[in-house]
């Protein structure tokens, strides 16, 4: 079946990166973006960016420009999501799956989410 | 950037009542770009409705949306006991690409 198979929890000190894994199965990698979101404890949800498996491109929330990187390995189905993180980056990562090129923009499928923790 | 702003905050509610709730855009949104989402304590969201008004693979033909422009709602016809969770609403704008979503409506049982 169609699913998204996240990375375990991580547990951070502020300064340090954290990378974040998505493995994708049961569709054509290469035929969905892999948006990143991500949820601080008790707040809404907030999109961080996305990655065009088809071409490598991304484009991140610009405030997170320079601090988030997005990456894929075709070869696993994999897209990855590194942050330079600071003390409010605590929080649960999700990516979700949205259709490249149908003309519509909808995340249909997500993982099961990450949860980071940044303490000192 | 695209601010939506979702109303009420909460909506308290019993089985059986109709819920109606709002997304309201800072600016003008393409129709089939507005999409909303239910999220459950501890699950990852759930894509409800996309494009304004098509529901999505799954979805029970009480949920509706409908809007234009810069207003948009989300509409339950009939709560179920499975209904009560929190809904966003979520846009997508270009260029450059960019997404937000709204904060959230939080619909409990009265």
């Amino acid at each position: 079946q169609v699913q998204l198979v996240q990375s375990g929890a991580e547990v951070k000190k502020p300064g340090a990166s954290v990378k974040v894994s998505c493995k994708a199965s049961g569709y054509t990698f290469t035929d969905y973006y892999v948006h990143w979101v991500r949820q601080a404890p008790g707040q809404g949800l907030e999109w961080m960016g996305f990655i065009n498996p088809k071409s490598g491109g991304t484009n991140y929330e610009q405030k997170l420009q320079g601090w988030v990187t997005m990456t894929m390995d075709t070869s696993v189905s994999t897209v990855y999501m590194e942050l330079t993180l600071r003390s409010d980056d605590t929080a649960i990562y999700y990516c979700a799956r949205d259709r490249i090129g149908d003309g519509y923009n909808r995340m249909d499928v997500w993982g099961q989410g990450t949860t980071v923790t940044v303490s000192s | 950037e695209v601010v939506l702003t979702q109303s009420p905050a909460t909506l308290s509610l019993s089985p059986g009542e109709r819920a109606t709730l709002s997304c309201r855009a800072s600016q003008s949104v393409r129709s089939n770009l507005l999409a909303w989402y239910q999220q459950k304590p501890g699950q990852a969201p759930r894509l409800l409705i996309y494009a304004t008004s098509s529901r999505a693979t799954g979805i029970p033909d009480r949920f509706s949306g409908s809007g234009a422009g810069t207003d948009f709602t989300l509409t339950i016809s009939r709560l179920d006991p499975e209904d009560f969770a929190v809904y966003y609403c979520q846009q997508y704008s270009n260029p450059p690409p960019r997404i937000s979503f709204g904060g959230g409506t939080r619909v409990e049982i009265k």
